[in-house]
């Protein structure tokens, strides 16, 4: 059974940096893309960045760019994402999703965790 | 504002038949496969329909998928009222820096 467990949300700061995880289980976690998609509170989803088989980064969006930095460690299985310089905007659940391919042009995410809450407030 | 155009809601009585549809251009619909997610509060986003017309596995076959040109539909029929979610279509954008995007979103009510 494929598992996605985000981890590391929480309440932080303006201006600080958060790190968030997920540990993938249940697949090959080395021949599949990765992606973060976020959800702020009462909107719609949001890709936020992804990740080829063999970590090459698929692009991040706009709002991320210059401050969130996605990798991976395939002997780990594990996916993250380091936030630096967060906003109040930032503030949204934070899901990892499996893509069904090794990183082409793709937007089908076949599973998908349940999400890591990041709050940024003063 | 979303680079994929989705109605904002939707709605229709038991064993209705509804639609979603979701506009874009050349460069994301028109030219790569577009992916449909179903999302209910508090869970994860399920992909329900894959490469325009596709159901994954589990998916019952009341839900299917088109596309043509640039834009493309969800439809639902026999809607139940477990169908009450919210809808989102995705594509890859060649033209973007941000090449995942994602519609608005739509939500379906069940009256």
């Amino acid at each position: 059974e494929v598992q996605l467990v985000e981890s590391g949300g929480g309440l932080v700061q303006p201006g600080r940096s958060l790190r968030l995880s997920c540990a993938a289980s249940g697949f090959t976690f080395d021949d599949y893309a990765m992606h973060w998609v976020r959800q702020v509170p009462g909107k719609g989803l949001e890709w936020v960045s992804g990740i080829t088989w063999n970590s090459g980064t698929l692009g991040y969006a706009d709002s991320a760019k210059g401050r969130f930095s996605i990798s991976r460690n395939n002997a780990k299985n594990s996916l993250y994402l380091q936030m630096n310089s967060l906003r109040a905007e930032d503030t949204a659940l934070y899901y990892c999703a499996k893509d069904a391919g090794s990183g082409g042009r793709s937007s089908t995410f076949d599973y998908w965790g349940q999400g890591t809450l990041v709050t940024v407030s003063a | 504002q979303s680079v994929l155009t989705q109605p904002p809601s939707a709605s229709g009585t038991p064993g209705q038949r509804v639609t979603i549809s979701c506009s874009g251009s050349s460069s994301n619909i028109g030219s790569n496969h577009v992916n449909w997610y179903q999302h209910l509060p508090g869970t994860a986003p399920k992909l329900l329909i894959y490469n325009d017309n596709q159901r994954p596995s589990g998916v019952p076959d009341r839900f299917s998928g088109s596309k043509s040109g640039t834009s493309a539909s969800l439809a639902i029929s026999g809607l139940q009222s477990e169908d009450e979610a919210d809808y989102y279509c995705a594509a890859w954008d060649d033209s973007l820096n941000a090449p995942v995007v994602f519609g608005g979103g739509t939500k379906l009510t069940v009256l």
